[in-house]
């Protein structure tokens, strides 16, 4: 397996602009995590999933945020208008049960 | 509410020289599992170690062990004969079946092996 995949690695986009990062999760996996990180705040977790159903989306900072999974082997997270404060890395997780969580390798997002 | 703290954001330490990082956690649970994971440079979060709470043997991988204390819900990382591959932020983390399997993260500590 390739482990969990995320695209793009990074990405620019100019304030106001549609965002969307990707993911796809470890094949067999029932949970899928999005993660932000940032110097002042570390890790956030944004919301989970379990079985493409979201189980948590209470750190989800507000309503431009916007996460689906459509089915197993896929999830986006979408910001609608992005901000210059929503510049971060993006992780994208995914684990089966309570054993460890499989980290992609992020997306660098830099809203200017 | 699950919380896991880790006191000491920053640390060094010699090449060669062994080097222990901090974490306690708060919890209700019984049954939970711990990790540590490393984030170096290219940000890439990695599982260092996984201690399921039901073990009373403290989890060992190579170079790395933990010192699992429940009763004082301690779980503290040694790094034996650091390596310079060893710098990188580190990171506690919980998860229990009982909380949605979500996964709670310490700060981290940042480690610095210095040559």
């Amino acid at each position: 397996d390739a482990g969990v995949i995320q695209s793009p690695r990074h990405e620019v986009t100019e304030m106001g602009q549609e965002v969307t990062l990707r993911c796809k999760p470890i094949s067999g996996h029932d949970y899928l995590f999005w993660y932000r990180q940032t110097m002042m705040r570390g890790l956030e977790l944004l919301i989970y999933f379990n079985n493409n159903v979201p189980i948590d989306d209470s750190g989800m900072p507000e309503d431009r945020f916007s996460a689906k999974m459509p089915n197993a082997s896929f999830s986006t997270l979408k910001i609608q208008p992005s901000e210059p404060r929503d510049s971060a890395v993006y992780f994208c997780a995914s684990s089966f049960v309570a054993f460890e969580q499989f980290f992609g390798p992020g997306t660098r997002l830099t809203v200017l | 509410a699950q919380t896991v703290t880790q006191s000491q954001p920053e640390m060094s330490v010699q090449e060669a020289e062994t080097v222990t990082l901090s974490c306690t956690y708060d919890t209700s649970e019984n049954n939970y599992y711990l990790f540590w994971y490393k984030q170096p440079p290219s940000r890439q979060m990695i599982l260092v170690i996984r201690q399921e709470a039901y073990k009373q043997q403290n989890a060992t991988e190579n170079r790395f062990s933990v010192n699992f204390q429940k009763a004082a819900k301690s779980f503290s990382l040694k790094i034996s004969d650091s390596q310079l591959g060893d710098t990188a932020m580190y990171f506690c983390a919980f998860t229990s079946a009982n909380t949605g399997n979500q996964f709670y993260f310490g700060t981290g500590t940042s480690l610095t092996v210095i040559p």
